[in-house]
């Protein structure tokens, strides 16, 4: 069975901090990759998708970056944060490839910048 | 863009009535894919159900609900509540051939089920 894995679990930084947050996914070979992110009383967006190993693309520029160096490895960073980059970030994948995907999603990351 | 609404915040229900979660979607594409994510408390979102088939009921786990193009609606039914329902319930909009499979969520409704 597949399991996914986000770490930290919760995280409190300070504005201007740098941030990686990490996600694994075990079980599944060469899975699609996905980083949503939720504001405060907001709605998941979603920030990146990798479709294979070194290839990331974005979706919603926030100051944010992502890297794929593993198979079953991906990497949420930035080297600044902002206020508002505050929130709750999930990582997911999918098996197919598709506007139908069902998305798997991880139990998330909780962000605090102070 | 493509937006999805989800009109009430909260629902407060007791156990044994039944359930009607609303969901509106706006998209120029005209075969969209609609999704019902649930997330309970301390659990990630998961799959409930999806349709892209215009007017055919989908069911899961004793819910339902059916996607009508002419309304833009997918609206997520069930005919009693359990204690167990209680959870986060998003509906979520894509469609073929969308850059990065992207989910587009709504802003969620919290269904609360009491005894």
């Amino acid at each position: 069975a597949q399991t996914i894995h986000q770490w930290p679990v919760a995280e409190i930084k300070a504005v201007g901090s740098p941030l990686s947050l990490g996600c694994t996914i075990k079980g599944k070979s060469s899975p699609n990759l996905y980083w949503y992110w939720q504001a405060t009383g907001g709605t998941l967006q979603q920030l990146f998708y990798s479709i294979t190993v070194g290839q990331v693309e974005s979706v919603v520029q926030l100051n944010l970056s992502a890297s794929r160096p593993k198979d079953d490895q991906f990497i949420l960073s930035t080297e600044k944060l902002l206020l508002s980059h505050s929130g709750f970030y999930l990582c997911a994948w999918s098996e197919d490839w598709g506007g139908d995907a069902e998305q798997f999603f991880g139990p998330g990351t909780r962000l605090t910048v102070l | 863009g493509d937006s999805v609404t989800q009109t009430e915040g909260l629902v407060t229900l007791t156990e044994g009535l039944p359930v009607m979660l609303n969901c509106t979607y706006q998209t120029i594409y005209s075969n969209p894919f609609l999704f019902w994510y649930v997330q309970h408390l301390n659990e990630s979102p998961r799959l409930l159900l999806k349709s892209f088939t215009d007017n055919k009921r989908t069911e899961h786990q004793g819910f339902h609900a059916t996607l009508h193009k002419s309304s833009s609606s997918f609206h997520l039914q069930k005919s009693s509540a359990q204690l167990s329902d209680s959870a986060l319930y998003y509906c979520a909009l894509s469609h073929y051939g969308s850059s990065g499979n992207k989910l587009i969520f709504g802003i969620g409704t919290l269904l609360s089920v009491k005894p």
